[in-house]
């Protein structure tokens, strides 16, 4: 069964500093990956997904990953972090024939961003 | 398009009461999925919907829980005899399978049940 890990609970950075999430899947075949984010009380947005290609995927919002197979990681990054940020992040791995079938999700990564 | 609308937005209900939530898809999304999330967590996958049939439930599941898309459209969650660990957000989403539908998965916002 596939699995994610996303090791840090709580992020906080400062506003105009670098972003970097981590996430760590387990799963059996060729992943499919994705990152939404979660305002409070809110629903799940996709920033990106990972299906195949190129392993640097570019998303909204100015958010990037790379898929790195050899570390089974999928890190969320950002050169850059707005107020606007600040939300929960969720890394996903997806699993059926259109790798969306049933999303496994990480546990998630609160951030916050201090002036 | 509106995305995808769930109703009610929050519910609050007594221990042992039943309780329905409706969720409409994106119009022509022939999948729909249900997911659950309580505090401090993840979501976690219930079921989805191909059209009118049920392909995939998940043992989270119970007897108490059941969902339905009659027509391939809007679909409902009911959960019988709720109970204080029924608390939580019940999240909907929907996809289009067809080409050139990117495989995303668009979610509603949500539906907070809390049983008291």
């Amino acid at each position: 069964a596939q699995s994610v890990t996303q090791p840090d609970i709580h992020i906080t950075v400062s506003e105009g500093a670098s972003l970097e999430l981590r996430c760590n899947y387990s799963y059996g075949a060729t992943p499919y990956l994705f990152w939404y984010v979660q305002s409070p009380g809110q629903g799940l947005q996709l920033l990106l997904k990972y299906f195949s290609g190129d392993t640097l995927v570019q998303g909204i919002k100015g958010f990037e990953a790379e898929f790195k197979r050899s570390q089974s990681s999928f890190n969320l990054r950002k050169p850059s972090v707005h107020w606007s940020d600040a939300a929960e992040y969720f890394c996903a791995v997806g699993a059926g024939n259109f790798g969306n079938e049933k999303l496994t999700f990480g546990t998630g990564t609160r951030l916050t961003i201090i002036p | 398009d509106t995305g995808v609308s769930q109703n009610p937005r929050h519910k609050i209900t007594k221990r042992g009461q039943n309780v329905t939530f409706r969720c409409d898809p994106i119009s022509e999304h022939n999948r729909l999925y249900w997911y659950r999330q309580t505090l401090g967590q993840g979501p976690e996958f219930l079921t989805y919907f191909q059209n009118e049939a049920q392909l995939e439930k998940s043992r989270l599941l119970s007897d108490r829980f059941s969902a339905e898309r009659p027509k391939g459209s809007f679909s409902t969650l009911e959960i019988q005899r709720t109970e204080q660990g029924d608390s939580a957000m019940y999240l909907c989403a929907s996809s289009w399978t067809g080409t050139n539908s990117g495989n995303t998965i668009y979610f509603g916002e949500g539906s907070w049940l809390t049983v008291v």
